[in-house]
């Protein structure tokens, strides 16, 4: 399995709240991605770095805000939780962006379960 | 990137070649056809992806149309284990777009 780590697995919080979410990958992966899974929506990209400083938004962006640092790590922020980002945030890496690549397969970690109460 | 169509559940006898559809009639040709899928609560998990040939590697086949607007993974000898939501994704260069995928379960 790919290097990948998410921390918290589980977070409970309160409206209003600033959350952090960190992944963390040992594969020295190019591309790091974020992604929510809703019940009736499937995954959603939020938002995915192509390099350290290099971040771009994805189809749910608003609400959140990402940094990346150095390679192994890309943070996802959620400046002021609210209730309906209540859900499981899924990290994502892979060698490449383009498909034609052999290498552009994502590897996912392992999940956060997010509550906004 | 084209949309894809995919039945929402299946079943399939455990040992048995689990066949799962996929309808993409609006691919063009620069997208590629990916399938994942996800166990349970867990991360989505790579199986293969292609452009116009047929594929295989050790965990699925992949057949795709002639005319690329359908294609079919094909798990050649279903066990338990397989029994996950199955997602296929047409992509181009953007990012990739999740459906609802098919809920496949594998009966003893």
């Amino acid at each position: 399995d790919a290097g990948i780590t998410q921390s918290p697995r589980h977070k409970v919080t309160e409206t209003g709240t600033p959350v952090t979410l960190r992944c963390h990958q040992t594969e020295n992966h190019r591309y790091m991605y974020w992604y929510r899974q809703d019940p009736g929506h499937g995954l959603r990209l939020i938002h995915y770095s192509y390099g350290v400083k290099d971040t771009d938004k994805g189809e749910v962006s608003d609400g959140y805000s990402v940094s990346r640092s150095k390679t192994e790590d890309f943070l996802l922020t959620l400046e002021s939780a609210t209730s309906s980002q209540t859900s499981v945030y899924f990290c994502a890496i892979s060698e490449s962006f383009i498909p034609r690549t052999s290498k552009s397969e994502q590897f996912f970690g392992p999940g956060t379960r997010l509550t906004v109460l | 990137d084209a949309k894809t169509t995919q039945p929402p559940s299946m079943d399939c006898a455990e040992g048995r070649a689990a066949n799962l559809p996929c309808n993409h009639s609006t691919i063009s040709g620069n997208e590629y056809v990916y399938w994942y899928r996800q166990i349970h609560s867990q991360g989505p998990q790579y199986i293969i992806h292609g452009l116009k040939n047929n594929e295989t590697n050790e965990m699925a086949s992949l057949i795709i149309t002639e005319d690329r607007k359908s294609s079919t993974l094909i798990l050649p000898h279903a066990t338990l284990r397989d029994t996950a939501v199955y997602y296929c994704i047409v992509r181009g260069i953007g990012d990739m777009r999740f459906g609802a995928g098919t809920r496949l379960t594998v009966k003893p």
